[in-house]
């Protein structure tokens, strides 16, 4: 069974700086892979998403991941943080195409400090 | 936004009762999945359904029942509520065919304390 795992369970940076979140699954077959991010008392919205292609994927709000095989992730990074991206942030991988059930990571809480 | 309406979105109730949480979905989707977010779990797949009556198990379904009789709802009935499902639940929903890539829409979330 896939398995998605997020190292650090609370990731804190300061204003203006490089947000790295960590993102690794377990699966042999590359996977559909997922980043939603969860604001305070809300439902998860999808950031981004990697299916086939190109490995860098671009999200909303700044956002990209890429995909490395070789390492099993799917690292999502945001050159400035701003404020309004303090959030819970959730990794997701499917089996592929065929596949409509996601594996979630148990999610990395995202705090910025002005 | 994908429409998806969760009811109720919070309630208390006592050990012992019966709830039902419901979804209701606009978009015509195939898919509807019952998620819990606790801390610490990340989400956990409840119950699905890929159709009117079918519906299948996830990892965490002992204790819980689901029921769809029509493609825009998809219940969730906990026959007799514990505090150990003193939880936040999210209904989420997607859809097949050419194109679609399996990622969810998620609804706004239940949030049920069990006293």
């Amino acid at each position: 069974a896939q398995s998605v795992t997020q190292l650090g369970s609370h990731v804190s940076v300061s204003e203006g700086a490089l947000v790295l979140l960590r993102c690794n699954y377990s699966s042999s077959v590359p996977p559909y892979l997922f980043w939603y991010v969860q604001y305070p008392n809300q439902g998860l919205q999808l950031l981004l998403k990697y299916t086939t292609g190109a490995t860098l994927v671009k999200g909303i709000n700044g956002f990209e991941a890429e995909f490395k095989k070789s390492e099993t992730s799917f690292h999502l990074t945001k050159p400035s943080a701003h404020m309004s991206d303090a959030a819970e942030y959730f990794c997701a991988a499917s089996n592929g195409a065929g596949s409509y059930q996601l594996t979630f990571g148990k999610g990395t809480k995202l705090s910025v400090i002005p | 936004d994908a429409g998806i309406t969760q009811s109720p979105r919070h309630k208390v109730t006592e050990t012992g009762t019966p709830v039902t949480l419901r979804c209701h979905q606009t978009e015509n989707h195939r898919y509807m999945y019952w998620y819990r977010q606790d801390p610490g779990h990340g989400l956990r797949l409840i119950h699905y359904s890929y159709g009117v009556k079918d519906t299948d198990k996830g990892e965490v379904s002992d204790g819980y029942s689901v029921s769809r009789s029509k493609t825009e709802d998809f219940l969730l009935t906990l026959e007799s509520a514990t505090s150990s499902q003193t939880s936040v639940y999210f209904c989420a929903i997607s859809d097949t065919g050419t194109g679609h890539t399996g990622e969810l829409f998620f609804g706004e979330g239940s949030r049920l304390t069990v006293l």
